[in-house]
């Protein structure tokens, strides 16, 4: 089966630019996490979803990101316009469900803002 | 509030020494989950092991072993005769009860393993 896939693998980007990372989930789960990790903050739990709806978005650094879930399988994270700070890699987690605590993890976005 | 403490920030072994990473944790939570996950050069984040509250037994998995103790809120993992493949940073985390009952992993700030040759 195929595991969480993550698009593009990196990213550079000038500072102002918008930014969209993409993940698909493992099939026949329900629960997606957008994680940023930096060496300065470690890993950061942005936003969760379970069955599309956002669950927690309280670690969403500010109104410039975003992230949905237009179905079940597919989601968004938007960064309008991004900053210099934004670099990082982020991680997108999947799994089966609220419930199963076991998140599998995409391979990661690097993205590089200048 | 929730917290895991990672407190070796970094380790050094050299080839078939035998490691352990230390993980505490803080919890209210009478049922909680705990994990352990590997992240090599390469950058993935691997999973390795879940462990929930009621299961005290030690798992050993190959030349990987994890110690569970409730008593200490502590949950060890070791390696045995460690090679430069486990060079990495081991994330312990715990899973922690959220809105609609559901569950987010509180995670700790890692400890990097280097096994030289």
């Amino acid at each position: 089966d195929a595991g969480v896939i993550q698009s593009p693998r990196h990213e550079v980007t000038e500072m102002g630019q918008e930014v969209t990372l993409r993940c698909k989930l493992i099939s026949g789960h329900n629960s997606l996490f957008w994680y940023r990790q930096t060496m300065m903050r470690g890993l950061e739990l942005l936003i969760y979803f379970n069955n599309n709806v956002p669950i927690d978005d309280s670690g969403m650094p500010e109104d410039r990101f975003s992230a949905k879930m237009p179905n079940a399988s597919f989601s968004t994270l938007k960064i309008q316009p991004s900053e210099p700070r934004d670099s990082a890699v982020y991680f997108c987690a999947s799994s089966l469900s609220r419930f199963q605590e076991t998140q599998y993890f995409g391979p990661g976005t690097r993205l590089l803002v200048l | 509030a929730q917290k895991v403490t990672q407190a070796q920030t970094e380790i050094s072994v050299v080839e078939k020494e035998d490691v352990t990473l230390d993980c505490v944790y803080e919890t209210r939570d009478t049922t909680y989950y705990l994990f352990w996950y590997k992240q090599p050069p390469s950058g993935e984040l691997v999973f390795l092991i879940r462990r929930n509250s009621f299961d005290e037994q030690n798992e050993i998995s190959g030349r990987y072993s994890w110690n569970f103790q409730k008593s200490t809120s502590s949950f060890n993992f070791t390696i045995t005769a460690s090679q430069v493949v486990d060079s990495a940073v081991y994330f312990c985390a715990l899973s922690e009860l959220g809105p609609g009952n559901n569950r987010k992993l509180i995670w700790g700030l890692g400890t990097s393993l280097a096994v030289n040759p």
